[in-house]
């Protein structure tokens, strides 16, 4: 393993359908954070776990996602009923504890809902 | 609470000329400041990072960056330009605490590094 790895890499869906992406992190890292990024635009946090409990979650997160580490190895992110706005890429990332290690990225799960 | 601006959403340089793209950032507390790399279809790649002691950090690929308290600035440099730098450039802080949680990365917007012949 040298990397994150997230799966699928693209996903079609129909508006009210559920989605969910899987990501697996670096193997010695016990940090795994869930970021969405648009167009032109950073990425936003959306949640992070430090092995299996979920530390932090966003205001800006709709309740109809949800994300779960529940081994503290490999994570999920679930999104129901997902609606147009929701087309993005969701990248995931793991680290080390502590706030100055360097998060590791995967290549992202691009999201298009039609 | 904590927010950064990169400054030029795209920047177009000759190979071979400076890069610079700039980076101001607020905290309330002393950061931790990133650069990170992403190219076309690929995930992002720490290029370097600032945590304490020396303010000048160099990063992979020739970059480096200086970290300046009274400017809250985070300018990430090249001395000349290579085809091989396009991609689009991210700057980001991490500090304790926020208003919000005990840990986040807060991002800018990016910056696009357009290299002409």
């Amino acid at each position: 393993d040298t990397g994150v790895s997230q799966n699928p890499r693209h996903k079609i869906t129909k508006r009210g359908q559920n989605v969910t992406f899987r990501c697996d992190p670096i193997s010695e890292h016990n940090r795994l954070y869930w970021y969405r990024q648009t167009l032109g635009q950073g990425p936003e946090f959306l949640t992070y776990f430090q092995n299996e409990a979920q530390l932090e979650k966003s205001r800006l997160l709709s309740d109809r996602f949800s994300a779960e580490r529940p081994k503290g190895s490999f994570s999920t992110l679930e999104i129901q009923r997902t609606e147009q706005g929701d087309s993005a890429m969701y990248l995931c990332a793991s680290s080390l504890e502590g706030d100055f290690y360097e998060q590791y990225f995967g290549p992202g799960t691009r999201l298009t809902v039609t | 609470a904590q927010s950064v601006t990169q400054l030029g959403s795209h920047v177009s340089v000759s190979e071979g000329a400076l890069v610079l793209l700039r980076c101001n950032y607020s905290s309330s507390v002393p950061p931790y400041l990133f650069w990170y790399v992403q190219y076309p279809n690929q995930g992002l790649q720490l290029l370097l990072k600032y945590t304490t002691g020396a303010t000048l950090v160099k990063g992979i690929n020739g970059f480096e960056a200086e970290f300046k308290k009274s400017e809250t600035s985070f300018h990430l440099t090249k001395p000349s330009a290579h085809m091989s730098d396009a991609a689009e450039y991210f700057c980001a802080v991490s500090a304790y605490f926020t208003m919000d949680s005990n840990y986040q990365l807060i991002w800018g917007a990016g910056t696009k590094l357009i290299i002409k012949p």
